[in-house]
């Protein structure tokens, strides 16, 4: 198994609720991230886990908050989100670097949550 | 802020033709790594070269690497009409985490 899935594929949300989008992998990956991308823009690295550790967090709004309950799953929970939030989020996993397997800095993408935020 | 500028924006091309984009960056880096992104999905990693070479070829991709100038090149020969895609550099620093920060992009149209 050599993706990284998604679900859902589509969300809307009004800005007072509690929804969560997920990301699943099962190459053995130990590096996981989470990247927001608007139209016609590059993503852009909200946070990073490594071996099931936030090891990154880029001053993103505590309204998006992640979880890594074990090596495989990654979670993004949103609370009290903002029109401006609207956007493509990408997950992303790595391989640990292991000799022979294929370069750690390899990203993997999941093909992203269409978030709309009303 | 964003590491990697590229250009051009967008290029359109006939298809067979040769199809370059570049890339340039600000700080040193430990690698550079050019992806793909078919409109609205995720992106798909097409090559890495480190920062100790100077070229690589993967397929009909050709990628240069000038640590001096700071800048990259990515390559697509005879281009094929499913080359049409968005096309990103990124870099990576290792901040305790690999930091991966990406370019603006090149929007590549390759008409049949």
């Amino acid at each position: 198994d050599t993706e990284v899935t998604q679900t859902p594929k589509h969300l809307v949300m009004g800005m007072t609720n509690k929804k969560s989008l997920k990301c699943e992998q099962h190459m053995g990956h130990r590096a996981m991230y989470w990247y927001k991308q608007k139209a016609k823009k590059p993503p852009e690295l909200m946070f990073v886990y490594s071996y099931e550790k936030l090891s990154i967090n880029e001053s993103v709004p505590s309204r998006f908050s992640p979880e890594c309950p074990n090596s495989s799953l990654l979670n993004l929970h949103l609370h009290a989100l903002q029109p401006e939030d609207s956007a493509l989020y990408l997950c992303a996993s790595s391989h640990p670097g292991l000799a022979g397997g294929p370069d750690r800095e390899t990203q993997y993408f999941g093909p992203g949550t269409r978030l709309l935020v009303l | 802020s964003q590491q990697g500028e590229e250009d051009p924006q967008a290029l359109s091309i006939q298809e067979g033709e040769n199809a370059t984009m570049n890339c340039s960056y600000k700080t040193s880096i430990n690698n550079l790594q050019w992806y793909r992104q078919n409109s609205g999905r995720g992106l798909v990693h097409l090559i890495l070269i480190r920062s100790n070479e100077r070229e690589k070829h993967s397929g009909r991709l050709r990628v240069t690497l000038d640590t001096s100038k700071k800048s990259s090149s990515l390559l697509i020969t005879a281009s094929r009409a499913a080359d049409t895609a968005s096309y990103f550099c990124a870099t990576d620093r290792n901040t305790g985490g690999f930091k991966t920060i990406f370019g603006a992009g090149t929007r590549l149209f390759v008409k049949a």
